[in-house]
């Protein structure tokens, strides 16, 4: 099974609003991803998680802010974000972090479409 | 800096066709080629993937070959069909780094 879910599958949110995206895996990967990606572009990093640590953040604005509660958890908070934040926002799980490549192969979810008024 | 560069960025194939996408990389220490497959509004499915010690792998209908010496790879689609229409990203990966995109390649199959 190399099935990664994610909820919800649409959000509109006002820039004034909190909320929070998830994200869940039942693969044992200790390695946990949040991508954006917008329109007709490959998807960008925003921040790493190895072993339920806080391994990368991509000089994410800290009105995203991650969250990993278990090995199979992810989640997103968002907070006061603008409108061009916009976008299908992608989790992704992998066996390891930092390791052959093959171990780094990385499995996505259906993602969250965002739209921030 | 994009270390992976995609082409063609879009492609129109008849029904029965062969599509062919292509990557060429620059970064050596990359050391395996995965392959994406998107439709719209959902994520990435991983569709096949690649080691540079072997130069070509197929399953099914989807093909990678593989040229390490020029630092390139491609995949091919036999007997296109119209449910391959989706966008195609190449990427690459080392041991302690992130997957590096290519720009995506959106196909189109036409009936």
């Amino acid at each position: 099974d190399t099935e990664v879910t994610q909820t919800p599958k649409h959000l509109v949110m006002g820039m004034t609003n909190k909320k929070s995206l998830k994200c869940e895996q039942h693969m044992g990967h200790r390695a946990m991803y949040w991508y954006k990606q917008k329109a007709k572009k490959p998807p960008e990093l925003m921040f790493v998680y190895s072993y339920e640590k806080l391994s990368i953040n991509e000089s994410v604005p800290s009105r995203f802010s991650p969250e990993c509660p278990n090995s199979s958890l992810l989640n997103l908070h968002l907070h006061a974000l603008q409108p061009e934040d916009s976008a299908l926002y992608l989790c992704a799980s992998s066996q390891e972090l930092a390791v052959a490549g093959i171990l780094s192969t990385q499995y996505f979810g259906p993602g969250t479409r965002l739209t921030v008024l | 800096q994009q270390q992976v560069k995609q082409s063609p960025q879009s492609l129109i194939v008849q029904k029965g066709g062969i599509s062919i996408i292509n990557c060429a990389y620059e970064n050596t220490a990359f050391d395996y080629f995965p392959w994406y497959q998107q439709f719209p509004g959902k994520g990435p499915a991983l569709l096949i993937a690649i080691r540079p010690d072997v130069s070509e792998k197929k399953e099914g209908r989807f093909t990678i070959s593989f040229n390490k010496s020029a630092k390139q790879f491609s995949l091919h689609i036999m007997d296109s069909q119209p449910g391959d229409s989706a966008t195609y990203f190449c990427a690459a990966i080392h041991a302690g780094n992130m997957l590096t995109f290519g720009g995506g390649t959106r196909l189109m199959v036409k009936p």
